[in-house]
């Protein structure tokens, strides 16, 4: 099955700087990518998604890349705010089985 | 936009005890919806695939008499934690996943979440 791999586990930026976040995935067949936030104590939201035919995808601050020759996607937000603050999670899905499988999840912490 | 609601959003019960967990898609139908579990700071792991109408698939491991799902509706699955005991006790998340064949179908909504713990 499919395995996703996500580094770094924690990461803290000062506020207006830029942070990235990389996951690699190892099913050749996945064709979608979506990255969550997570807020302590509730579910993860989607906050941008990209699937295998498109490299990049934009929105606002927050952008997101794939490579599918290396298997890998990365999440970029740029100007960070505080409210920026949570967990992220990138997953891989392939539409063939419906499975959303997550990578171990990045702390991120802006300090103000 | 999408709307999962998750209910309870926290339980807390005496081991033994059977509880029960809903998920409703609240502006859409979802044939198939998934449960996970989270342990502190871990990522989400599948437990089921909940499918309306039929029987739910479970991922290897997961015991499905002790986590029984049902599916009566286009925007109900309920998770069923059976003889409750404190290694039960975690955070359990579903998502519902709209169907149709508009863009963005096949996007993933989660609940926002319940959290278990078994005394």
């Amino acid at each position: 099955g499919e395995n996703v791999e996500q580094h770094p586990s924690t990461l803290s930026v000062q506020e207006g700087d830029s942070a990235v976040i990389k996951c690699t995935y190892s099913d050749s067949a996945s064709n979608y990518f979506p990255w969550y936030k997570q807020e302590l104590g509730k579910g993860p939201q989607l906050i941008i998604d990209i699937r295998s035919n498109v490299g990049e995808k934009k929105d606002q601050r927050i952008a997101v890349t794939l490579n599918k020759t290396a298997k890998h996607f990365s999440l970029h937000i740029t100007e960070t705010q505080p409210e920026d603050s949570a967990v992220y999670f990138c997953a891989a899905n392939d539409f063939g089985n419906e499975k959303l499988t997550f990578g171990t999840g990045t702390r991120l912490t802006i300090i103000p | 936009g999408a709307v999962v609601s998750q209910h309870p959003s926290w339980v807390i019960c005496k081991s033994g005890t059977s509880v029960k967990i809903e998920c409703r898609s609240l502006d859409f139908q979802a044939t198939t919806m998934f449960w996970y579990r989270q342990f502190p700071k871990q990522s989400l792991m599948l437990m089921a695939t909940s499918n309306e109408g039929s029987k739910a698939t479970y991922e290897q491991g997961v015991e499905k008499d002790k986590f029984l799902i049902n599916h009566a509706s286009l925007t109900l699955s309920t998770l069923t934690v059976t003889s409750a005991h404190p290694e039960d006790s975690s955070f359990y998340i579903c998502s519902a996943r709209r169907t149709g064949g508009l863009p963005g179908a096949n996007v993933l909504t989660f609940g926002a979440g319940s959290r278990l713990t078994v005394l």
